[in-house]
């Protein structure tokens, strides 16, 4: 079965440095995949989406990478800041055209 | 507003009475999405409208569990004799084009459902 896999450990980190987030997948191969992110009490919001062909990808201070052959999503925050501190979800296509949301990092960036 | 909204934001209910939850989508979106999330989890895909239609109700976990839509706008879906595993957040997102297919979905702040 499909199957994705983030860090269910929360990242701790300092003010300022970047912050990596990693989403892995199994058993497929999406076409694209988006990250969303996700604040207590509230429903997700959409950041960024990477599609296969796309290596990276950026917004502002967010990064994207998009690893096919390692399975691999990675998501950066370079500069991170308290306001940063969330869940981030990372969402591959499934092979039935919907997105499969994994269960979530979350991040806490302290100052 | 032009976001998704949901009601009520919290429900309390006792075990083997009937909820509704309703979502009112954006404007204009023809996709809507059903889903729950447990504490600690993931979001559990539960049902996907086209229009009025559920092409996708795969994710529904029992009979208990159904959804509607009307108008092509306002969605409810009903928990018929809740049991205490029901309890969770029950989020509603919707998305633009008539494809629906992983395009960006827009959520509503969820609905909690405690079952006591």
């Amino acid at each position: 079965s499909q199957k994705i896999e983030q860090n269910s450990e929360a990242l701790n980190i300092q003010e300022g440095k970047t912050a990596t987030l990693t989403c892995n997948y199994t058993n497929y191969s999406p076409a694209y995949l988006q990250w969303y992110r996700q604040d207590p009490g509230r429903g997700p919001v959409f950041l960024l989406l990477i599609r296969e062909n796309e290596k990276e990808k950026r917004k502002e201070r967010l990064k994207v990478t998009f690893d096919t052959t390692l399975k691999q999503s990675l998501f950066h925050i370079t500069a991170s800041q308290p306001a940063d501190s969330a869940t981030y979800l990372c969402a591959p296509l499934s092979n039935t055209g919907k997105l499969i949301f994994g269960q979530g990092t979350t991040l806490q960036v302290k100052p | 507003g032009a976001g998704v909204s949901q009601s009520p934001s919290n429900k309390v209910t006792e075990k083997g009475k009937d909820v509704e939850l309703r979502c009112d989508p954006i404007s204009g979106h023809t996709a809507l999405y059903w889903y729950r999330q447990s504490l600690g989890q993931g979001l559990e895909f539960l049902i996907y409208f086209q229009g009025n239609s559920a092409p996708d109700k795969s994710g529904l976990p029992s009979d208990r569990f159904s959804a509607e839509r009307t108008g092509g706008s306002v969605s409810t879906l009903t928990i018929q004799r809740t049991q205490q595993e029901d309890s969770a957040v029950y989020l509603c997102a919707s998305s633009l084009d008539g494809t629906g297919v992983g395009e960006t979905q827009y959520f509503g702040p969820g609905t909690r459902l405690l079952v006591l």
